[in-house]
């Protein structure tokens, strides 16, 4: 299994703020997955990347693919309280027998303050 | 709209008394994963199914099992539940497909073991 090291930990900021959380590994996946998951909720996915180098935009979120496919970082602008959850990355990698599965960093648990 | 739904979303059982916790899906996904989650953690893999074939993690522990019987249902059941089970269980569903097949997650269902 490969492991997905995910910083920082916590975070905590003012709204308004810019944030960048990372998501680093030795390992190359074929594509990688941001989730956001609220207290007591299952992870809801907010973006999938798959190609090296790529870059996709979720209004005020910014999710980039390191150009190995080993890394990953997601950017916020102007965070705002609605912003607070845990942030998880996942990467994928095949399990056998046609399927797939995804291995979570530890998460980055964002606090956004008013 | 297509779903995954747990039931219970609170599950309260005895030290040693067997529980069984479902999910069902509505998106017709081939595979099927049961997650563990404790707090402030990453959700760790128990097992998954695709289709029919039964997949289980190495360290999951014997004490867990699963059943699915249709494309829709899954089980977890936990046959002596220890207080260290005490966690989420997250259900979620995928097509199975290489290169970015993203998980849906089903809203969890938090087990206290008292």
């Amino acid at each position: 299994t490969q492991l997905l090291e995910q910083s920082p930990q916590f975070l905590s900021i003012q709204e308004g703020e810019n944030l960048t959380v990372y998501c680093n590994s030795s390992s190359v996946f074929s594509s990688l997955q941001w989730y956001r998951q609220e207290p007591g909720e299952g992870p809801v996915l907010l973006v999938t990347v798959v190609t090296g180098g790529e870059v996709k935009k979720l209004k005020r979120l910014t999710f980039q693919f390191g150009d190995a496919r080993k890394d990953s970082s997601l950017h916020i602008t102007a965070a705002q309280p609605g912003d607070t959850g845990l942030y998880l990355c996942a990467g994928d990698e095949e399990s056998g027998a046609g399927s797939y599965q995804l291995t979570f960093g530890k998460g980055t648990k964002l606090s956004v303050i008013p | 709209d297509a779903m995954v739904i747990q039931n219970p979303r609170y599950q309260v059982t005895q030290f040693g008394k067997p529980v069984t916790l479902s999910c069902s899906q509505t998106l017709n996904h081939n595979v099927m994963y049961w997650y563990q989650q404790k707090s402030s953690q990453a959700p760790k893999l128990l097992f998954h199914y695709y289709d029919k074939d039964f997949n289980n993690e190495a360290d999951t522990p014997d004490n867990f099992q699963s059943r699915r019987p249709n494309t829709s249902f899954c089980f977890l059941d936990i046959r002596s539940p220890g207080l260290g089970d005490a966690a989420m269980y997250l259900c979620a569903t995928s097509t199975g497909l290489a290169g970015g097949s993203e998980q849906f997650f089903g809203p969890g269902t938090r087990l206290t073991v008292l």
